[in-house]
């Protein structure tokens, strides 16, 4: 079976505040996805990145960066100089490689960032 | 690219009737869609996998009589939810995918409210 646990329920930052929001999953499959999602109050999805479990190297774009380790698991994601903008809730997520693969979500982070 | 489309955005029901919610694929022909729920505050969770031409396959805890899936052509799956009453109340999210495009797009959301 597989997991997803986003330990921090919510977090608060003052704007221009560096954020890290922490994932970290179980699966028992050799060859997976992980992405990371943004939920504004809209409520629509917003896709930010896919990882593929082989490819390990970090990735930046802009001000967010992502933290794949597979040694321990994690797949962090962090937003530089935070804005209030960023204000949303992110989803980190995992599924297998094939076309009908399910995601399996974590229970999601609360950001808020004020001015 | 990649364009899923929900329709309607928000819909209110009187308790005991059905409501259709449809979820289009736009620009790609989706061999799968999947449906999600989620209630205020809490993560995506999964309810059903739909493979055009042929029967959803729902996970464990869904009734399948409630929540009547149709994904009868490569565009469109609709959820009919039956009966509907307050609990049912609820952020539904519908998925695409094809055999060329493994991962899912999302749709942009119905918020379904029972009163």
């Amino acid at each position: 079976a597989q997991k997803v646990t986003q330990a921090q329920t919510e977090i608060s930052v003052v704007e221009k505040e560096d954020v890290t929001l922490d994932c970290v999953y179980e699966t028992r499959d050799t060859t997976y996805y992980l992405f990371w999602y943004k939920q504004p109050p809209s409520g629509e999805l917003v896709f930010l990145i896919r990882r593929n479990s082989f490819d390990e190297q970090n990735e930046i774009s802009g001000r967010y960066s992502w933290n794949f380790q597979k040694s321990t698991s994690s797949f962090n994601f962090t937003i530089t100089a935070s804005q209030v903008v960023d204000s949303a809730v992110y989803f980190c997520a995992l599924s297998g490689t094939g076309t009908a693969s399910k995601l399996t979500f974590g229970t999601g982070t609360r950001l808020q960032v004020t001015l | 690219g990649a364009v899923v489309s929900q329709h309607p955005s928000r819909v209110i029901c009187k308790s005991g009737t059905s409501v259709k919610i449809e979820c289009r694929s736009l620009d790609f022909q989706a061999t799968t869609m999947f449906w999600y729920r989620q209630f205020p505050k809490q993560s995506l969770m999964l309810m059903a996998t739909s493979n055009e031409g042929s029967k959803a396959t729902y996970e464990q805890g869904v009734e399948k009589d409630k929540f009547l899936i149709n994904h009868a052509s490569l565009t469109l799956s609709t959820l009919t939810v039956t009966s509907a009453h307050p609990e049912d109340s609820s952020f539904y999210i519908c998925s695409a995918s094809s055999t060329y495009k493994s991962e899912q797009f999302f749709g942009p959301g119905t918020r379904l409210t029972v009163l």
